[in-house]
């Protein structure tokens, strides 16, 4: 099936470092979301956005709904040890109930 | 605690036998979805139920695959036949027309 375009693959970063990392596709979205999930479970949900352009913030996590529908990026400030895991984008179209993922990023916080 | 629940967690089987899966939602959210994620990649959709009608199938979903949610609350996904290439975590998640909230997976394991 159709996975989403993550970059980068894998970060590896000292804490207190910032963070950022985007999703591409090549079809519109209409809603865009940010999940991460850790290992051994199911992924939870962080951001969601609703409107190009929109620029939304959840404690140090602040994500963006590119102006093109076909692209979100998320960044993650002042990165903590409870943040490493593997983050996924998930794109949703108009209308349509399912979610499409992106193939991940993993960020690992070198000591 | 009320979010998505799932049993078993863990399933090993040999090939050729049958599993079924069980998901319990949250209370009060009438969709449902499956999800099937392997190792290394994103959540893949497998299908979706409003209350008891399962509205939407993926390609994914081979004859071997049936999903049921009989009362609209709970569901279960039986793999018939188990191969190889079943082996994933197969994710719930359930929402009420807002976003999807993940349960924590049954991981198969086919030998």
């Amino acid at each position: 099936g159709q996975q989403l375009n993550q970059s980068p693959q894998s970060m590896f970063i000292q804490e207190g470092e910032d963070v950022s990392m985007n999703c591409t596709s090549s079809s519109i979205f209409n809603t865009w979301l940010w999940y991460k999930q850790d290992p051994g479970e199911g992924p939870v949900l962080l951001i969601a956005l609703y409107k190009a352009g929109e620029l939304t913030s959840n404690g140090r996590l602040t994500a963006q709904f590119g102006i093109t529908r076909k692209d979100s990026f998320l960044n993650i400030s002042a990165s903590i040890p409870s943040d490493v895991g593997i983050y996924f984008c998930a794109g949703r179209d108009f209308g349509n109930e399912k979610l499409t993922f992106g193939t991940g990023t993993r960020l690992t916080i070198i000591p | 605690d009320t979010g998505v629940s799932q049993d078993p967690r863990h399933k090993i089987t040999k090939r050729g036998q049958n599993v079924t899966f069980r998901c319990d939602p949250i209370s009060e959210h009438n969709r449902l979805y499956w999800y099937r994620q392997t190792l290394g990649q994103g959540p893949e959709f497998l299908t979706y139920f409003q209350n008891e009608a399962q509205l939407e199938k993926s390609r994914l979903l081979s004859n071997r695959f049936s999903a049921e949610r009989p009362k609209g609350s709970f569901s279960t996904l039986e793999i018939q036949r188990t191969e190889q290439g079943d082996s994933a975590m197969y994710l719930c998640a359930s929402s009420s027309a807002g976003e999807q909230y993940f349960g924590p997976g049954t991981r198969l394991t086919v030998t």
